[in-house]
């Protein structure tokens, strides 16, 4: 079964640093990886999507995302937080047998001035 | 902010009941994906319909159905509601039947079941 996994509940990083926001994936096949940001009260936003080719996927709001293959990874980061990044981020992967999008469990990031 | 509408914006249901959740889907848009949120957790895929059929399940109990409608807006049925459904229900829409199109989220429907 296609799975993510997010194992930092919350991370905290000061306004200005780089932050990453991590994600491993258990799949059988290609992976098609997503990132989601949601917003207290909001909807979930899609930030980028891997699907195929370079292996750094540029998405909204300066964010980019890491597919390494050999570690089974899609790291979220962005190289300057801003306050305004604070949010729940949540991982996925395309599901085949079903045609659903599974999501981690999610991660709360936390910037601070 | 999306162009995808949801109503209503909070419930309360007895344990028991029925509940009906409507959504409208961006312009141009045909697909409509809807998912349960519990508190604390990602959002599990409940099902998706693209042009009026249904093309995607995930695990979820036949008590829980919908429709699309000839203009794409969509509704989540949910019967003889259990306590554990007391979530967050979303719906995406999409243009194409693939979930790998880019899915715009609404704001969401807060359900509570007491």
């Amino acid at each position: 079964a296609q799975s993510v996994a997010q194992p930092e509940d919350q991370v905290n990083v000061a306004e200005g640093n780089p932050l990453t926001v991590k994600c491993t994936y258990s799949v059988s096949g290609n992976p098609y990886l997503f990132w989601y940001v949601q917003y207290p009260n909001r909807g979930l936003q899609f930030l980028l999507k891997y699907i195929t080719g370079d292996n750094l996927v540029k998405g909204s709001y300066g964010f980019e995302a890491e597919f390494n293959k050999s570690q089974t990874s899609f790291h979220l980061k962005k190289p300057s937080a801003l306050v305004s990044d604070s949010a729940l981020y949540f991982c996925a992967v395309y599901n085949n047998a079903g045609n659903m999008l599974t999501f981690g469990g999610g991660t709360r990031l936390m910037v601070k001035p | 902010e999306t162009g995808v509408t949801q109503s209503p914006t909070h419930l309360i249901k007895t344990r028991g009941q029925q509940v009906t959740l409507r959504c409208s889907s961006q312009s141009g848009h045909n697909t409509v994906s809807w998912y349960q949120q519990a508190l604390g957790q990602g959002p599990q895929f409940i099902f998706q319909y693209y042009r009026e059929e249904e093309n995607g399940r995930g695990n979820f109990p036949p008590r829980f159905s919908g429709l699309q409608f000839p203009n794409y807006s969509s509704e989540l049925n949910v019967n003889a509601l259990e306590l554990d459904d007391s979530a967050l229900y979303l719906c995406a829409s999409s243009r194409g039947g693939q979930i790998l199109y880019e899915q715009y989220f609404g704001p969401g429907t807060r359900l509570t079941v007491t």
